[in-house]
């Protein structure tokens, strides 16, 4: 069975700080998509990536695929109260294009 | 364009009743997917379906769960006899069509859950 592996599970910080939160794999995948959910809500996409090394940015959020299609970061500039939420990654398997593979997420809390 | 619509929002069951839980999916989305989810995890994949059709359902539980999608209105979870385990967040998703490699074209869009309680 195919694990994607998030780290931290949680992470606490003070507004301003930036971070990096990470998606690990041992398997290589067609592609990595980036969610965010809010308590009571459900997940919202935030990107998705397909090339191995490819880096997409949304304002201060930057998403990067590792070149070997197994692992991706997601680095948080500045981080605001607003960017509070669960941070899931979904990764489809190669041989499988419709099912998609979830990191159980990392809990991020960014105080004011 | 309307998102996708789960009801209810919450619904509270006691054990042996039966659970319905709707999703109507995003306008022109013929793929539903449902999704289990307890506190503080990620999601788990329950089923795949088309309309009239199931594709996959080795995410869901081979007694007590099944689903639907008819031709005409919503999706529809149905859980059985339900059980204390069973109390979960459950969520749907839509696409506009099955992952291609191509950016735009399989992404999941959720709906906001619905909340099951069992007493």
């Amino acid at each position: 069975t195919q694990l994607l592996e998030q780290s931290p599970q949680f992470l606490s910080i003070q507004e301003g700080e930036n971070l990096t939160v990470y998606c690990n794999s041992s398997s290589v995948f067609s592609s990595l998509q980036w969610y965010r959910q809010e308590p009571g809500e459900g997940p919202v996409l935030l990107v998705t990536v397909v090339t191995g090394g490819e880096v997409k940015k949304l304002k201060r959020l930057t998403f990067q695929f590792g070149d070997a299609r197994k692992d991706s970061s997601l680095h948080i500039t500045a981080a605001q109260p607003g960017d509070t939420g669960l941070y899931l990654c979904a990764a489809s398997q190669m041989d499988s294009n419709y099912q998609l593979i979830w990191g159980a997420g990392t809990k991020l809390i960014i105080k004011p | 364009n309307a998102g996708v619509m789960q009801n209810p929002r919450h619904l509270v069951r006691r054990r042996g009743q039966e659970a319905r839980l709707r999703c109507s999916p995003m306008k022109g989305h013929s793929h539903v997917y449902w999704y289990r989810q307890l506190p503080e995890e990620g999601l788990k994949f329950m089923v795949y379906l088309q309309k009239e059709n199931i594709i996959d359902e080795s995410g869901m539980p081979k007694e007590r769960f099944s689903a639907e999608f008819p031709k005409e209105g919503p999706s529809i979870l149905r859980i059985q006899q339900v059980v204390r385990g069973d109390s979960a967040a459950y969520f749907c998703a839509s696409s506009l069509r099955t992952w291609t490699g191509v950016v735009g074209t399989g992404e999941l869009f959720f709906g906001e859950g619905s909340r099951l309680t069992v007493l």
